[in-house]
């Protein structure tokens, strides 16, 4: 079983639409949670990061965590071209030092 | 501008040529780490040090040397390098309160 699981797309969104896509991870001890987006070929950028469970929303962009479920997300709102990219989730064990990544989900937003 | 840089961008050798990948950071991060991503497989974890002289394996460190002799300063060492190794390559670093900050990436084709 891998330590982070994303389904790896692609997901197709029309322009304007609200984008979801979902990570679920394996280890309780997890504590911080991260959504990086990577265009192809480019290196990884921060786009959010939640610790706790709940909501936490930066402009178009709300992360959801619910370590009940093992599960955390994000929502991108009004999806724009510029959008279409891999999207990375990553999870920082208890210990500080490893972080796992999923593979990715691939996302297309058509104009 | 903090950032991280990687040397080179793009490296194509053979079989057995030992190689060294630099990445140097310039933001006094105490972690560093390198990860390798593959189609399907994601990032992956090679080796990650905690700050100067420390230095241990991560998920993948086979066939991988590293050192961190300074804290700026984590080069990624391949002794022999073998056709498996061809990959993307990702230097990235953090302190302690922060996400991974990532360089711009090294395109490894070993043949």
């Amino acid at each position: 079983q891998k330590e982070v699981e994303q389904n790896s797309g692609p997901l197709s969104v029309p322009e304007g639409a609200i984008a979801s896509l979902n990570c679920t991870y394996s280890d309780r001890g997890s504590q911080s949670f991260f959504w990086y987006r990577q265009y192809s070929g480019k290196s990884p950028e921060l786009i959010m990061f939640i610790y706790s469970n709940g909501d936490k929303e930066d402009g178009r962009f709300t992360a959801q965590l619910n370590k009940a479920s093992q599960y955390v997300s994000l929502l991108i709102r009004d999806s724009q071209p510029s959008d279409s990219a891999t999207y990375l989730c990553a999870v920082l064990q208890y210990n500080f030092n490893k972080f796992y990544f999923g593979s990715g989900t691939k996302l297309n937003v058509k104009p | 501008e903090a950032q991280v840089t990687q040397n080179p961008r793009y490296l194509i050798t053979v079989t057995g040529k030992k190689l060294t990948v630099t990445c140097s950071q310039n933001m006094n991060h105490e972690y560093m780490s390198w990860y390798r991503q593959d189609p399907g497989l994601g990032l992956r974890q090679i080796y990650y040090s905690m700050n100067v002289e420390v230095t241990d394996k991560g998920d993948v460190p086979e066939g991988y040397k590293v050192s961190r002799k300074e804290k700026r300063n984590f080069p990624l060492i391949l002794e022999s390098p073998s056709p498996n190794q061809t990959s993307l390559y990702f230097c990235a670093s953090k302190s302690t309160n922060s996400p991974l900050h990532f360089g711009n990436g090294t395109r490894l084709t070993v043949t």
